[in-house]
């Protein structure tokens, strides 16, 4: 019953730096998604994935890339890390058409750009 | 556009005290209405929903009414626990934008 994992837990990176946050869930669910998590803000949208080899943005993708070439997996990347992408980022994902259900979400990576 | 807008905390209780956390929302078309709950630490857990109007979404003793005339879905509860410090946050889903959208959630401190 392993959900949604999200690797590493936590990370710190130099400003300028690349990496790539995973994510990963067993339970065949076609619809993956991105969020970030700031202090007053909610949680925001970067990216989404509608199945394998389909992504489109959300409200804030700017900084980050996302790819699907599996139904499990749906790495984030950032290629050149910057102080602003300091944040705490969660991984959900649901099974097609059912969103209205709600989304089943990853423990979080939080990162630290210094 | 979709938003969801809820009370600014922290909200501090004493244990067995009643909770009330504001919720309401805009929304084009019709959402579906969600509370989830972050404990210190972990990610995000669904904690009740509802899907169409006058719908009570219920779990762990915590309540919310989905209400169509006042565009709110607040969460309550009768008695919280220490346990129960977290912090909250109201969600809606349409489908139009394929992603929920979230309030920035309530911080709620339960003392003994």
């Amino acid at each position: 019953n392993a959900g949604v994992t999200q690797t590493p837990k936590f990370q710190v990176l130099k400003t300028g730096q690349s990496m790539t946050l995973q994510c990963a869930q067993d339970m065949n669910h076609e619809y993956m998604s991105w969020y970030r998590q700031d202090p007053g803000m909610g949680l925001r949208l970067i990216h989404y994935s509608v199945g394998a080899g389909i992504t489109d943005q959300g409200e804030v993708p700017n900084g980050y890339n996302v790819s699907r070439s599996t139904t499990e997996d749906f790495p984030l990347r950032l290629l050149s890390a910057a102080p602003s992408q300091t944040s705490v980022y969660f991984c959900a994902s649901s099974e097609p058409g059912q969103g209205r259900r709600g989304y089943t979400f990853g423990s979080g990576t939080r990162l630290t750009v210094v | 556009g979709d938003s969801v807008t809820q009370m600014e905390g922290p909200v501090t209780l004493s244990e067995e005290a009643f909770l009330t956390i504001n919720c309401t929302y805009t929304a084009t078309g019709y959402p579906s209405l969600f509370w989830y709950v972050q404990y210190p630490g972990e990610g995000l857990q669904l904690l009740l929903k509802a899907t169409k109007a006058d719908d009570k979404g219920s779990n762990k003793g915590f309540e919310a009414t989905y209400r169509k005339e006042t565009t709110s879905f607040h969460l309550e509860k009768g008695s919280v626990q220490v346990s129960d410090s977290a912090v909250y946050f109201c969600a809606l889903f349409t489908g139009t934008a394929s992603k929920l959208t979230f309030g920035t959630g309530t911080r709620l401190q339960v003392t003994l």
